[in-house]
Order: C-alpha cells, then sequence, then structure tokens
C-alpha cells in the first residue's frame, strides 16, 4: 500500500514549457485534490475532484488543467509555465472529502526560470 | 484571507516539555483538523475535531475546540526532538456548493534535546 505518490520530485521548466504532474493513490479515495505551497502562504487548493469525471476548481485554478477519467489518477497539467508557478506541489486524497483526514504525497518541487 | 491562523508562528521549547498551539478562524466550521509537516516532506494528519466535539485525544496529543470563541489548540505533552516540525490547522467550512479545507500558514516547532 503506496498511499499517495507524486512524480517527478523535482523539475525544472522554462518560462512558457508545459507539463504534468502525477498523482496516484492506491486506496480507493473519491476525493483527490491539488495544493500548492508558497513560503509565508499556507497550503492553497488548486483544482480539487470529488470522483472519477468530476473536477472542480479551487482557490487559485488560474493556469492549471486536471482531468480525473480513473479513480486512482489525479494528474496537474501546468499550460504555459510561468516564474509565479514555481511553488511546491502536493497531491492529497480522502475518502469522503473534507470530513475525512487528508492523505499527501511528498510533493513536487517545482521551479520556472 | 486565510480563514484559520495559527499562532504563535514559531516556538522553541526544550524536550520534555509541552507545546501549545493556536489556531483562529472566521467563519462556521464543520471541522476543523491538525496536521504535521516534517522537512520536505508531506502533510501527516494528526487529529479531526468535529463542530459539536469540545476536545480529543491522541496518544501525547490534545485538540480542543471552542466554537463560541471560534478557536482550536494544540497541546503536545512531554514533547519530544523528533516532533520539530510545522503544524497546520485546516477548517472545513464547506456549504453547498463552496466546498475547501482551508490551511493556515504553519507554526514551526523547534524541540531542543
Amino acid at each position: 500500500n503506496a498511499g499517495v505518490t507524486q512524480t517527478p520530485k523535482f523539475q525544472v521548466l522554462k518560462t512558457g514549457q508545459s507539463m504534468t504532474l502525477q498523482c496516484a493513490q492506491d486506496m480507493n479515495h473519491e476525493y483527490m485534490s491539488w495544493y500548492r505551497q508558497d513560503p509565508g502562504m499556507g497550503l492553497r487548493l488548486i483544482h480539487y475532484s470529488v470522483g472519477a469525471g468530476i473536477t472542480d476548481q479551487g482557490e487559485v485554478p488560474n493556469g492549471y488543467n486536471v482531468s480525473r477519467s480513473t479513480t486512482e489518477d489525479f494528474p496537474l497539467r501546468l499550460l504555459s509555465a510561468a516564474p509565479s508557478q514555481t511553488s511546491v506541489y502536493f497531491c492529497a486524497s480522502s475518502w469522503t472529502g473534507w470530513n475525512a483526514p487528508l492523505h499527501f504525497g511528498n510533493g513536487t518541487r517545482l521551479t520556472v526560470t | 484571507s486565510q480563514q484559520g491562523e495559527e499562532d504563535p508562528q514559531a516556538l522553541s521549547i526544550q524536550e520534555g516539555e509541552n507545546a501549545t498551539m493556536n489556531c483562529s478562524y472566521k467563519t462556521s466550521i464543520n471541522n476543523l483538523q491538525w496536521y504535521r509537516q516534517n522537512s520536505g516532506r508531506g502533510l501527516v494528519h494528526l487529529i479531526l475535531i468535529r463542530s459539536n466535539e469540545r476536545e480529543k485525544h491522541s496518544g501525547r496529543l490534545r485538540v480542543t475546540l471552542d466554537t463560541s470563541k471560534k478557536s482550536s489548540s494544540l497541546l503536545i505533552t512531554a514533547s519530544r526532538a523528533a516532533d520539530t516540525a510545522s503544524y497546520f490547522c485546516a477548517t472545513d467550512a464547506s456549504t453547498g456548493a463552496n466546498s475547501k479545507l482551508t490551511f493556515g500558514k504553519g507554526i514551526t516547532l523547534s524541540v531542543r534535546p
């Protein structure tokens, strides 16, 4: 039981490049979410999903796309990277949403130059 | 603005002492959660307390919730060097279509051996 797995651990992009951050969970959780963590800002919700085929925007969705074709996977796409997207990105999942503990991956540290 | 705000921002104590961390929030909540984050890692869930609960325990952790004051506290008793980490409170104030778990900016706890 690996929990929540994020890849890659580190990534450097040039401005304008695109990439996909991968997130997979093996706990059969319905809820999955993406957060970004910036110094002094805490964690901010980017997008979330309440089940396969259903996604919704969080607090800071601009510049990011998500899809949820399976229960296990919830990739986050950066369409055209900007330096403001330099951050640490965390994927999290839970059984039933915000009324249950979140299980976090170990994060992806992204630098956009 | 952040829903949950932790206090103090940083705390340094000697091993064996107790550590008390506080979280205040602005609107009514369904539940409040505390998480720990070790350096370079994802967040780990500690305790979830629902709005109709006043106190919960888990090992050396005690969490209280005062909904009239819109505040919560996390007490770590008999602290150890391994408790050194950042601690976050997160509030679920979801209503209908507005659904999210909002994190505070965190408290940095240092436990000196």
